[in-house]
């Protein structure tokens, strides 16, 4: 079945740097994938989605690269804010339908 | 956003008792989920619904049942509750149509099962 691997240890970075999430898949590439964001107490809330043909996506300050042959996505945020501190979660679709699977998340903590 | 209501938000429990969750939503989306969370384990799909009566397992379904008399209500039903199922279950949302997964989620309930 397909599993999806994210950083358990959580990443700690200076504002104003970039920081960078991995996620990686163990099975059929899916037709995209999706990224999340998980502030505690609160349900995730969906930030970007790429396509299993597109190399890069932008949103302000975040980007996404889909790299199907390492069967991994990173998860870039720029200029990186206090407030960006949270937990983001990979997803991608089961196959089937709208059925989703989430890796279990990385901790992202950003130092003023 | 989804207006997604889950309800109770916290419950303490017994082992052996059984205990619903209701996730009400307001958006006429076709498709609904219950998912737990675990430290270490993410989120994982208990059950899912693509339309009112039509339901479907998923990766971690032992011990729970779903039910989906109405559009807008997804309940998830614990029989008999074990430790294990101590737990937060975030139900979850998609309008069905659409080329993307893109799933809108409720605040979340907290079961404690002593």
């Amino acid at each position: 079945s397909q599993k999806i691997e994210q950083n358990s240890e959580a990443l700690n970075i200076q504002e104003g740097k970039t920081a960078t999430l991995t996620c990686n898949y163990t099975n059929y590439s899916p037709a995209y994938l999706q990224w999340y964001r998980q502030d505690p107490g609160r349900g995730p809330v969906f930030l970007l989605l790429i396509r299993e043909n597109e190399k890069e996506k932008r949103k302000e300050r975040l980007k996404v690269t889909f790299d199907t042959t390492l069967k991994q996505s990173l998860f870039h945020i720029t200029a990186s804010q206090p407030a960006d501190s949270a937990t983001y979660l990979c997803a991608l679709d089961m196959g089937g339908g709208f059925k989703t699977i989430f890796g279990a998340g990385t901790r992202l903590f950003v130092k003023a | 956003d989804a207006g997604i209501t889950q309800s109770p938000r916290h419950k303490v429990t017994e082992t052996g008792t059984p205990v619903t969750l209701r996730c009400h939503q307001t958006e006429n989306h076709r498709y609904m989920y219950w998912y737990r969370q675990d430290p270490g384990h993410g989120l994982r799909l208990i059950h899912y619904s693509y339309g009112v009566k039509d339901t479907d397992k998923g990766e971690v379904s032992d011990g729970y049942s779903v039910s989906r008399s109405k559009t807008e209500d997804f309940l998830l039903t614990l029989e008999s509750a074990t430790s294990s199922q101590t737990s937060v279950y975030f139900c979850a949302t998609h309008p069905g149509t659409g080329e993307t997964g893109e799933l809108f989620f409720g605040e979340g309930s907290r079961l404690t099962v002593l």
